[in-house]
Formats: C-alpha cells, sequence, structure tokens
C-alpha cells in the first residue's frame, strides 16, 4: 500500500545547527511530496512541497528534494533557530479519485537556544 | 473566509452523548477533508468530499461516525454515543486544486470525552 515513513524524534539541536528529517515513501504511482509544520498549540501548515521527482521544495529556508531512486524526500535547514521548534509531518498525495494526504507519523523538532 | 474556520476549538463531552464538530472552508474550495490526530496515533485520514460527488468514507473508523456537507460548503462531522477512544483532535482542510498542491487545515476542534 502506500505509505510514509519518517525518522522518529524527538530530535533536539543546538540553534545553529543543521536539521535533516529522514522521509522515505511508499507509493504505487507518482505522487506529490509534501512537509507539513505544527507549531505548538496551532494547526498545520504547509511547509513546502514538489510535485515531480527531482524537484525541489523551498521555504523558510528549509529545502527538500524529491528523489524517485531512493523514494525519499528529507527535509533539511542549515541553521535552524529556537523557533523552528515545531512538530513535522512528511505527507503524499496519489491524486485520482480521492486526492487524499497520506501522512507519517511527525518527528519533534525542538531547538535549544 | 480568510481560512479554513472550525468549531468549537474545544469540546468536553461525557461518554455516550453525540456531538457535532463544524468545518467552514475557505470560500470556493470544492475540497474538503476531515482528518483526526491522536496523541501516539498520527494523522488519521476519516473522510472527503469532492463537489457534488460522493463522498470517500473509507477513513470513518465505525458507523458511529458520519459527515455531511451542505451546498458545498460547510461540514459537519457527527459523532454518536462518543467514547473515550473518540478523544482526539480533529481537523479539517480544504483544498481548491486537488490535493497534488496542497491543503489549507483549519487548527482544530480537540474533543475530550470523559
Amino acid at each position: 500500500g502506500n505509505s510514509v515513513t519518517q525518522m522518529e524524534g524527538p530530535v533536539t539541536l543546538s540553534e545553529e545547527a543543521f536539521l535533516t528529517i529522514n522521509c522515505t515513501y511508499t507509493a504505487t504511482g507518482y505522487p506529490s511530496l509534501f512537509w507539513y509544520v505544527q507549531y505548538p498549540g496551532e494547526g498545520l501548515q504547509l511547509l513546502l512541497k514538489a510535485t515531480k521527482a527531482d524537484d525541489k521544495g523551498s521555504n523558510k529556508g528549509f529545502e527538500a528534494t524529491y528523489r524517485k531512486e531512493t523514494t525519499s524526500f528529507h527535509l533539511e535547514k542549515g541553521s535552524v533557530q529556537v523557533s523552528d521548534s515545531a512538530v513535522y509531518f512528511c505527507a503524499l498525495n496519489l491524486g485520482g479519485a480521492t486526492n487524499k494526504l497520506i501522512f507519517g507519523t511527525g518527528t519533534l523538532l525542538a531547538v535549544q537556544p | 473566509g480568510a481560512g479554513v474556520s472550525q468549531s468549537p476549538s474545544n469540546k468536553v463531552t461525557e461518554k455516550g452523548k453525540d456531538v457535532e464538530l463544524r468545518c467552514d472552508p475557505i470560500s470556493g474550495h470544492t475540497a474538503l477533508y476531515w482528518y483526526r490526530q491522536s496523541l501516539g496515533q498520527g494523522l488519521e485520514f476519516l473522510i472527503y468530499f469532492q463537489g457534488n460527488s460522493a463522498p470517500d468514507k473509507s477513513g470513518l473508523p465505525s458507523d458511529r461516525f458520519s459527515a455531511e456537507r451542505t451546498g458545498g460548503s460547510v461540514s459537519t462531522l457527527t459523532i454518536q454515543r462518543t467514547q473515550q477512544e473518540d478523544s482526539a483532535v480533529y481537523l479539517c482542510a480544504s483544498s481548491s486544486q486537488g490535493g497534488h498542491y496542497g491543503y489549507t487545515f483549519g487548527s482544530g476542534t480537540r474533543l475530550t470525552v470523559v
């Protein structure tokens, strides 16, 4: 079936450290891939997306590249800030009749000053 | 509206009671989704509405759960005879271009069944 696997948290980093959150997927077709972020006490927000292989999504210093050969969409940021502390969700969408997002379990990131 | 609006933001109910959760999507968005976020369970798809098509109800966990969308806009998720395991945050999202471009989520309704 279609699924998303992301690294378990929590991930604890010092401010200005490099961030990688791994995400791999299993899909029967050609999905679009997403990273959503949930800040404490808030709803989910779309962080970035990529709709086809080799596309790079980027936003707020975060990047992720759609790698079809490794079925991955790892999230990276060169220098994290305390304000990046949140839960990050990787997701895929195959479109078609249902068009539903399939989410990973989320990764809690805690950035310490 | 400017965003997806959900009400109430918090709901505490007694086991066995029925509850209704409301979602007001972004004006003009044809697709509407309900998800459930439980502690330790991640985000679980419940139901999907697209225009006038029959909804995809494949994610509803039991027949105690139902949803409707009136006039292609506001949606109501109803849980009958609530159980403690129904306690979760219920999230609504809408989209105009289909899921390939992402959804806009509401802030959710936190349901606590006591």
